[in-house]
């Protein structure tokens, strides 16, 4: 089974908008951390927003928040008033805090800003 | 800021060649990773390190070797180079294994590597 499930291959949205990516986990650990990275079209990842399985309140930093529904084993990305250079790829990733703690990526989906 | 840095960005190489990917942190971070990344599958676990001369099989580890002689400095080994192995290949470095939203994957930038 799939630790990190993102359903959406491509989204598209309008600039000023805002877009929610997806993203689904699987864990038996009661500690573990989510993160999203984006990776624009140069190659790099670039982190974003992490969200730890014992915070209380979702993770903000600045346009971008997680919605994290702990009963659902969602951690779905809000980007928030959509810009051109948002158009990239984006990664959830999950870390489990038992054995090596390394982290499991998604398969990414492709947003696309239009004008 | 910490820098990752993957010496080569775009490599060629010919079926059976001996191929190094060489990665270098300038943190003092204790972690290293290597990933291969295609299409439609995202990131996925080759190798990683916790420490100077460590090692540990990833999810895809079959087809190649690591090594870590100095903390530094994480090179990913392909001993023959097949056509399969043609793919994206991003390093990345931690400070260490802490569950905390602090201590996060930092990558350099790739290096995309064509077998022939």
């Amino acid at each position: 089974a799939q630790k990190i499930t993102q359903t959406q291959p491509g989204m598209f949205v309008q600039e000023k908008e805002a877009v929610t990516l997806d993203c689904t986990y699987d864990t038996s650990d009661p500690s573990y951390g989510l993160f999203w990275y984006k990776q624009p079209s140069s190659g790099e990842m670039i982190f974003l927003i992490y969200q730890g399985s014992y915070d209380q309140q979702n993770a903000t930093e600045g346009r971008y928040s997680l919605n994290f529904q702990k009963a659902r084993k969602s951690a779905n990305l809000v980007i928030s008033a959509s810009q051109l250079g948002d158009s990239a790829m984006y990664f959830c990733a999950m870390r489990e805090d038992s054995g090596y703690s390394t982290l499991t990526f998604g398969k990414g989906t492709m947003l696309l800003v239009s004008p | 800021d910490v820098k990752v840095t993957q010496s080569s960005r775009y490599l060629v190489k010919r079926t059976g060649e001996k191929v190094f990917l060489e990665c270098v942190q300038d943190m003092d971070h204790e972690n290293m990773f290597w990933y291969r990344q295609d299409p439609g599958l995202g990131l996925r676990l080759i190798y990683f390190s916790y420490d100077v001369k460590m090692k540990e099989k990833g999810d895809i580890p079959e087809g190649y070797s690591v090594s870590r002689e100095k903390k530094e400095r994480f090179s990913l080994i392909l001993e023959s180079a097949s056509t399969n192995q043609t793919s994206m290949y991003l390093c990345a470095s931690r400070l260490g294994s802490t569950p905390s939203g602090a201590n996060v994957l930092t990558f350099g930038a790739g290096s995309r590597l064509t077998v022939l």
